[in-house]
C-alpha cells in the first residue's frame, strides 16, 4: 500500500528565506509525483508535476526535485514571500492504479513579514 | 479559459437526506476524478472516470456514494442517507489523461 508522508506538519518562517518542504512515499512505483498549494476554504493548484524518469523541475521561485529510489521529494521555495503562506501538498500517481492520487496530509506554511 | 467548476459551493442538509454533487470538468479533458477532504483524514480518492472506460470505484466508502459521467463531460455524486461522518470537502479534478489534474473550488457538505 502506497503511503505518503509529508514533513513538517506545519512551518512558520520570516519573509524572505529559502525553505524546504519534505515528501517521502513507501512505494517506488510510482508514474510521477505533484506539488499542490491549497489557500483556505479554496481548491487545489498545481504548482509542479514530475515524472519518474526526471529529476527535478522548476517554476519561478519553485523547485522540486524526485528521487524515486529513496522514496523521496523535496519542494524548495526561495526568497519567501508572505503570499506565500498555504498549504503544500504533495501526492503521487502510482504505476497502473489508474488516476487516483495518493496524498500526503500536507505541510501548512506560514510566512511572516 | 474556463476552469473546473463545482456547485453548489456550500451544502448544509439534515441526516439521513441525499445529496448530489455537481462537477463541470475542463472542456476536452477525458479524465476526471472525486476526492473527499475531511478533518484528520486528509485527501482521498473516491472514484475516477477516463473516457468511455468502467468507472475506478475503489475509493468510495460505501455503498451510499455514487457517481456517474453523462457524455463524456458533467459528473455528479450523489450521497444517499447521509451520515455526519458524510461532512467533508468534495473536490472534482479533471485532466487529459495521466496528467496534471485540475481541481475545483470544492463543495463544503455539512450533515447536521
Amino acid at each position: 500500500k502506497q503511503e505518503v508522508t509529508q514533513i513538517p506538519a506545519a512551518l512558520s518562517v520570516p519573509e524572505g528565506e529559502n525553505l524546504v518542504l519534505n515528501c517521502s512515499f513507501t512505494d517506488s512505483a510510482i508514474y510521477n509525483l505533484q506539488w499542490f498549494r491549497q489557500d483556505p476554504g479554496k481548491g487545489l493548484t498545481s504548482l509542479l508535476l514530475i515524472q519518474s524518469s526526471q529529476r527535478e523541475q522548476t517554476s519561478g521561485r519553485l523547485n522540486a526535485s524526485l528521487d524515486k529510489s529513496s522514496g523521496r521529494s523535496t519542494l524548495y521555495i526561495a526568497a519567501s514571500q508572505p503570499g506565500d503562506s498555504a498549504t503544500y501538498l504533495c501526492a503521487v500517481l502510482r504505476v497502473n492504479q489508474g488516476g487516483k492520487l495518493i496524498f500526503g496530509q500536507g505541510t501548512e506554511l506560514s510566512v511572516k513579514p | 479559459g474556463a476552469g473546473v467548476s463545482q456547485s453548489p459551493s456550500n451544502k448544509v442538509t439534515e441526516k439521513g437526506k441525499d445529496v448530489e454533487l455537481r462537477c463541470d470538468p475542463i472542456s476536452g479533458h477525458t479524465a476526471l476524478y472525486w476526492y473527499r477532504q475531511s478533518l484528520g483524514q486528509g485527501l482521498e480518492f473516491l472514484i475516477y472516470f477516463q473516457g468511455n472506460s468502467a468507472p475506478d470505484k475503489s475509493g468510495l466508502p460505501s455503498d451510499r456514494f455514487s457517481a456517474e459521467r453523462t457524455g463524456g463531460s458533467v459528473s455528479t455524486l450523489t450521497i444517499q442517507r447521509t451520515q455526519q461522518e458524510d461532512s467533508a470537502v468534495y473536490l472534482c479534478a479533471s485532466s487529459p489523461r495521466l496528467e496534471t489534474q485540475y481541481f475545483g473550488p470544492g463543495t463544503r457538505l455539512l450533515v447536521l
